[in-house]
């Protein structure tokens, strides 16, 4: 049963453009969330999170909205560069407890 | 910059041998995370740690593996035996301190290849 989803598994977008990745989960318990990226052969690093009692947070060029009602995050990215062409998961937490739960990724190309 | 580091990097074998991944959390973190990244499930949590003492391993088939923190700068995460369906990509994490939301930060995984 997979609670946190990213039902796009790639992305294309062209360099200067936004790039929208999205994610839904199930799980009302989640409170706080979290995006990472993943470069091949490496491990993730973390992105930009957000707590379920903001709807927006911004960092730089990237920026996660929050839709409790819709149980619907998603990471904007603007402009995209090509460095940005990574896996991208969403994780979410529920606050009481501890375990990590991340989606499956999306594969973001940028292209030139 | 402090980094996770994980040994090995790469580990290929035969069905049936034992295996162990080591973990080397950031100096000074508390908490210490399992995961295993597959194509179809992507990352899921095995086990996580809190000052040495395992919190939770529901996520981990318990009839062939364990994990250990023999020492606050070891995590060790075995499976015997190993079978091909074992083959992942298993990455260990560490947090910095009690919130559990804070970011975890990863090594680069152990690449396990089960023939």
């Amino acid at each position: 049963d997979q609670q946190v989803k990213q039902n796009s598994p790639s992305l294309s977008v062209q360099e200067g453009r936004i790039s929208i990745l999205n994610c839904d989960y199930t799980n009302s318990m989640f409170d706080y969330f979290l995006w990472y990226k993943k470069y091949p052969a490496e491990g993730p690093t973390f992105l930009i999170s957000i707590s379920s009692i903001k709807d927006k947070n911004e960092d730089g060029r990237f920026t996660v909205f929050l839709n409790k009602s819709a149980k619907h995050l998603s990471l904007h990215i603007v402009p995209s560069q090509p460095g940005d062409s990574a896996v991208y998961f969403c994780a979410a937490i529920p606050g009481t407890a501890s375990k990590l739960t991340f989606g499956t990724g999306t594969r973001l190309q940028v292209t030139l | 910059d402090a980094r996770v580091t994980q040994t090995p990097r790469h580990k290929v074998t035969e069905m049936g041998q034992e295996v162990t991944m080591r973990c080397q959390p950031i100096l000074g973190h508390n908490t210490v995370f399992w995961y295993r990244q597959t194509m179809m499930q992507g990352l899921e949590l095995l086990a996580y740690f809190r000052n040495r003492a395992p919190l939770d391993d529901s996520g981990m088939p318990k009839d062939r593996f364990s994990a250990e923190m023999p020492d606050a700068t070891l995590a060790t995460l075995k499976i015997q035996p190993s079978e091909p369906r074992d083959s992942a990509v298993y990455f260990c994490a560490s947090g910095p301190g009690a919130l559990d939301n804070q970011p975890q930060h990863f090594g680069d995984g152990t690449r396990l290849s089960i023939l």
